[in-house]
Formats: C-alpha cells, sequence, structure tokens
C-alpha cells in the first residue's frame, strides 16, 4: 500500500537554527515527491517538488530536500529558520503516470522560539 | 490572477441538511480534487476528477458526492451530513494527469479550505 510517514508531529526550533524534516514514503515505484506548506488559517503551498534528475532539488523560501532513493526519504531541510517558517508541513507522493492522486504524510508543525 | 477559490469558508450545519461547497478554479485545469484534512491523518482523498464528466473515488468517498459538469467548477455535495464529517476541506486543480515527460504539469494548486462543524 502506498504510504507517506512524516516521523515527528510537533517540532521546535530557535529562529536561526537549522532544521531538517523527515519524510519516508512506501511506493510501487519511484514516485514524484512533494513538500507543502500550510500557513495558520492558509491553504497548502507547494515548497519543492522532485521528479527525476539531480536528486537535491531547491525551492522557494530557502528549502531544499534531497530524494534518497536506498532509504525511501524525502527529507526538506532549511539553513536557517525565520520566524515565518512557523507553519505545518506536509510531504506528499505522486504517480507518475494515471491519475494524480497525491498521497500525504500527517504532517509535521514546525514552532519557532524566538 | 490564477487560483481556486472555494465557498463558503466556514460553514455551520446540522446533521441531514444537504450541503454543497463550490470549488472554482480559473486556470483551465483538466483535473480537479477535493480532500479532508483531519488532525493527526494529513489530508485525504475524497473524489477526483480527471476532466469534465469524469469522476472517481478517492481514499474517503462515503457520504460525499461531487459532478463536474463544467471544466472550472467541481462543487462538493454532502447528501445527509454527519457529524464525522466535521473537517477541513480542500479542493486542488492541476493541469494535466501526470503524463511522463510533462514535469511540472502534476503540481495541485489548492484552495484556502473550508472549514466545516456538522452538528
Amino acid at each position: 500500500a502506498q504510504s507517506v510517514t512524516q516521523p515527528d508531529i510537533h517540532i521546535t526550533v530557535s529562529e536561526g537554527a537549522s532544521l531538517e524534516l523527515r519524510c519516508n514514503y512506501s511506493y510501487g515505484a519511484t514516485p514524484y515527491l512533494f513538500w507543502y506548506v500550510q500557513s495558520p488559517g492558509q491553504g497548502l503551498q507547494l515548497l519543492l517538488k522532485y521528479f527525476s534528475g539531480d536528486t537535491l532539488v531547491q525551492g522557494i523560501k530557502g528549502f531544499e530536500a534531497e530524494f534518497k532513493r536506498s532509504q525511501s526519504s524525502f527529507n526538506l531541510r532549511k539553513p536557517s529558520v525565520h520566524w515565518s517558517d512557523a507553519a505545518e508541513y506536509f510531504c506528499a507522493v505522486g504517480p507518475k503516470t494515471g491519475a494524480q492522486k497525491l498521497v500525504f504524510g500527517q504532517g509535521t508543525r514546525l514552532t519557532i522560539n524566538p | 490572477e490564477a487560483q481556486v477559490t472555494q465557498n463558503p469558508r466556514y460553514l455551520i450545519t446540522v446533521t441531514g441538511k444537504k450541503l454543497t461547497v463550490t470549488c472554482s478554479q480559473n486556470m483551465n485545469h483538466e483535473y480537479m480534487s477535493w480532500y479532508r484534512q483531519d488532525p493527526g491523518l494529513g489530508l485525504r482523498q475524497i473524489y477526483y476528477s480527471m476532466n469534465v464528466e469524469v469522476t472517481d473515488k478517492g481514499d474517503v468517498p462515503e457520504g460525499y458526492k461531487v459532478s463536474r459538469k463544467e471544466k472550472r467548477n467541481f462543487p462538493l455535495i454532502l447528501e445527509s451530513p454527519s457529524p464525522n464529517q466535521t473537517s477541513l476541506y480542500f479542493c486542488a486543480s492541476a493541469p494535466g494527469v501526470g503524463l511522463i515527460g510533462l514535469a511540472g504539469q502534476e503540481t495541485q494548486y489548492f484552495g484556502p479550505g473550508t472549514r466545516l462543524l456538522v452538528l
């Protein structure tokens, strides 16, 4: 069965510290991979995506993610977080062909300490 | 401005009273989808549509209906809402259907969400 696991429900980091949010997936084949961010009271905004090629992808707001096929992981990173990064982050996977059925992880809530 | 809109944004209703949540996109996207978001469960797909008059069930379709009579609109219908349908609902759209060679087409754009409370 297809599934996405975000092991950390809630993470707290200090402003200026580095950040890594974990995402592991179980899928029949290498899927397309996404990270979305949801700010309080807002919809989901795409941070970055991986389709093929370079396994380190750059996104908006200074985020990057690295696809590791051997570990079935797609962890999100940022070298130095800002207070405005406080939000909920969702990892998602989707098929390379056929219907665009995204499977989401449970989400990781990020709190930033001043 | 390219966007996905949903109405209403907030809704309180009672068990059994039929309701419709509208979703509209102005990007001429073929694909549209409905998700519900519940704490600890992330987003789960309710229904999706790959084009006009083409709809299919997602992971949690029970208690919901959809229709796709026009490309831009994809309403979500709750014929007889129940308290377990209290949730945050998101509509999404995407340009294509994930065909190889159309990298970038697969990105889904989300609406602002509709928070529903069923008493």
